[in-house]
């Protein structure tokens, strides 16, 4: 079956500009995770969605940075003002159902956000 | 806070090698263990999914450690191939907020022909 999809693959854009990064979940799950990957790093929790609402959002590096999931489905991670520092691997992940200790997480193969 | 170490960042071995992995966590609470591999430019692909209560699990050529007490975790590969090149990260899930990977840096494996 089909895995966890994200667009796009790649962003360049200019500092300052506005960005949105989409995830599409594996069909049925219900939680969904986002994490950044900076260059020679492992990934770093950004926010986890349990259905539509943002059950911790921790992880975001302030402000700009923003995640949406409307329907319980996709989800939007939005970062506004870009900055050079926000150039990164930012992966999603989702899982069948509400968190719990045996649930593994499948991720996708990222999107590669360059700011200039 | 969590913090997870992998060593050695990097190794370098000639095909058909067994190699040894390791992870080291400092909050023995976890929830599970699981081990990934990532290529160049790619996401992750999950290998092994070890639960806090269980002490190994193998799959094909992989088997992974478990020893929580300790803060603990292994990946043995039997007889490696080029096609095992890539980079392999440990990751934790924390039994305080029982969703949230904690990942270490990731052991960079090539394997020569």
């Amino acid at each position: 079956g089909a895995g966890v999809s994200q667009t796009p693959s790649n962003k360049v854009t200019e500092k300052g500009k506005y960005v949105e990064l989409r995830c599409d979940p594996i069909s049925g799950h219900t939680a969904l995770y986002w994490y950044r990957q900076s260059l020679g790093q492992g990934p770093e929790f950004l926010i986890y969605f349990q259905g539509t609402g943002a059950a911790d959002d921790s992880g975001l590096p302030n402000d700009r940075f923003f995640a949406v999931r409307p329907e319980g489905s996709v989800s939007t991670l939005k970062i506004q003002r870009t900055e050079r520092g926000d150039s990164a691997v930012y992966l999603c992940a989702s899982s069948p159902r509400p968190s719990g200790g045996h649930n593994e997480q499948f991720f996708g193969p990222g999107t590669r956000l360059t700011v200039l | 806070k969590q913090e997870v170490t992998q060593i050695p960042a990097a190794l370098s071995v000639p095909e058909g090698e067994n190699l040894v992995l390791n992870c080291s966590f400092t909050d023995s609470a976890i929830y599970n263990l699981q081990w990934f591999r990532q290529d160049p430019g790619k996401g992750l692909t999950s290998l092994l999914l070890i639960q806090s209560s269980q002490r190994e699990q193998t799959s094909g050529r992989l088997n992974a450690s478990l020893d929580k007490s300790s803060g603990r975790s292994t990946l043995y590969i039997a007889a490696s191939q080029p096609g095992d090149s890539a980079t392999y990260l440990c990751a934790v899930r924390d039994g305080g907020s029982n969703y949230k990977l904690t990942f270490g840096k990731g052991t960079l494996l090539t394997v020569n022909p």
